[in-house]
């Protein structure tokens, strides 16, 4: 069974504590990773795909990489502002673009 | 501006009343999508769409049902059928065809039982 889990669940870190958030995934035929950012009471925002291990991609203090069996989201030096739920989210092999979400990791930076 | 524009943002139903939540997007996307979330949970996909007129359940589809007549609106009602209703319900849409097309997502809409 296509299966995502994120770790950890929460994560509180000191404003400029550089830290890294773990998705692993079990998936017949992955297509993409996707990562997104989600502030409470709001929409998930999109952030990266990923489409091959070894891959990685960067967008401001925020660094993600692809192996075969996880995906790694760096966060370096973050801000306050950078709290928020990261999300993760396979496509799997299929007739269309099915996305298989995590619970998320809920990050909070304190200054 | 483009996006998808989900309507109410807050919406209160009564025991055996049908709902309907609007979605509407000017991104001239295909594929339309509706997603449930609770919490502590993933997304979970209700129904998606690929191109008007054709829809497909998704993984918690009994108790809702969707139309999809013009190619930017999306609507989703909760029926009566639905038992446990009160959650975040997001509306998203993307390409269609080739895979590993982004799924971009509207604000939600909070949907309560009272």
């Amino acid at each position: 069974e296509d299966q995502v889990t994120q770790s950890p669940e929460a994560l509180r870190l000191q404003e400029g504590e550089s830290s890294s958030l773990n998705c692993s995934y079990t998936v017949s035929g992955l297509r993409g990773l996707f990562w997104y950012r989600q502030d409470p009471g709001k929409g998930p925002e999109f952030l990266f795909t990923l489409y091959s291990a070894g891959e990685e991609k960067e967008k401001e203090r925020l660094k993600a990489t692809l192996t075969k069996k996880e995906s790694f989201l760096h966060i370096t030096a973050p801000k306050p502002e950078d709290s928020a739920t990261y999300l993760c989210a396979v496509q799997a092999g299929g007739g269309y673009n099915k996305l298989i979400f995590g619970a998320g990791t809920r990050l909070a930076v304190h200054p | 501006d483009g996006g998808i524009t989900q309507s109410p943002k807050y919406l209160f139903r009564k025991e055996g009343q049908n709902v309907t939540l609007s979605c509407e997007q000017n991104l001239n996307h295909d594929a339309m999508y509706w997603y449930r979330q609770d919490p502590g949970q993933g997304l979970r996909l209700i129904y998606y769409s690929q191109i008007v007129n054709d829809f497909q359940k998704g993984d918690i589809a009994e108790g809702y049902s969707v139309s999809r007549e013009k190619k930017e609106s999306f609507p989703l009602t909760v029926t009566s059928a639905q038992k446990n209703p009160t959650a975040f319900y997001l509306c998203a849409s993307s390409m269609r065809g080739a895979a590993g097309n982004t799924i971009y997502f509207g604000e939600g809409s909070w949907l309560t039982v009272v």
